[in-house]
């Protein structure tokens, strides 16, 4: 992702509606895409992912696009709920010679109103 | 999933102390282990790159000398801040990749360190 420091941009959502958060990202060798949703003082935990080879991804409830040709990558979470109220960074890493060397995007609070 | 320890979950210490943290794999082995900086409300940022048994891979502009990594075994790698400083205080995150040729990391709880 591209990481500028700047404080995080935010997104609010009522409960039960869906979530779209977006992610640019800048390395076009870039191979794999990760989605980390992150709870205040607390480590990034996994989501979803996505190699290049493919556009789009589905898990439980959240969908991953990828869109190779403007470098953007987007989270769609379906219904949801309070607990999804977190920061959500994308990442992204290239095969080799970085192996497992991780860029994370500059991360977009969600926050979820009952 | 694997599981990633950290110690201690918070630390708080005067200007000019050194402070050291732990980065533990606890259920699966880790040539490679990353340490990640993250300042309120910013992104993570990669510090370095911890490599067991050989020196660890520094990005550009942090200081090796003021950030010691010493991965001693697969499952520990350690962060000492020396002669710390008010700037430094952050969030430090720590994450391991399983080995085979997956990508999936798995991140620690993270390190606060406030340094008075």
């Amino acid at each position: 992702g591209e990481s500028v420091g700047l404080h995080l941009p935010t997104l609010s959502v009522q409960e039960g509606d869906n979530s779209i958060i977006n992610c640019a990202y800048s390395n076009s060798a870039s191979d794999y895409f990760i989605w980390y949703k992150q709870e205040s003082g607390k480590g990034p935990q996994f989501i979803i992912d996505i190699r290049s080879n493919m556009d789009k991804r589905q898990g439980q409830r959240v969908t991953v696009l990828l869109n190779k040709t403007v470098k953007h990558l987007s989270l769609q979470i379906a219904a949801t709920q309070p607990g999804d109220s977190a920061v959500y960074f994308c990442a992204d890493s290239e095969y080799l010679p970085s192996y497992g060397k991780l860029t994370f995007g500059q991360g977009t609070i969600l926050t979820v109103h009952p | 999933g694997a599981v990633v320890s950290q110690h201690p979950s918070w630390v708080i210490c005067k200007s000019g102390t050194s402070v050291k943290i732990e980065c533990r794999s606890l259920d699966f082995q880790a040539t490679t282990m990353f340490w990640y900086r993250q300042f309120p409300k910013q992104s993570l940022m990669l510090m370095a790159t911890s490599n067991e048994g050989s020196k660890a891979t520094y990005e550009q502009g942090v200081e090796k000398d003021k950030f010691l990594i010493n991965h001693a075994s697969l499952t520990l790698s350690t962060l000492t801040v020396t002669s710390a400083h008010p700037e430094d205080s952050s969030f430090y995150i720590c994450s391991a990749p399983l080995a085979g040729g997956r990508y999936e990391q798995f991140f620690g709880p993270g390190t606060r360190l406030t340094v008075l």
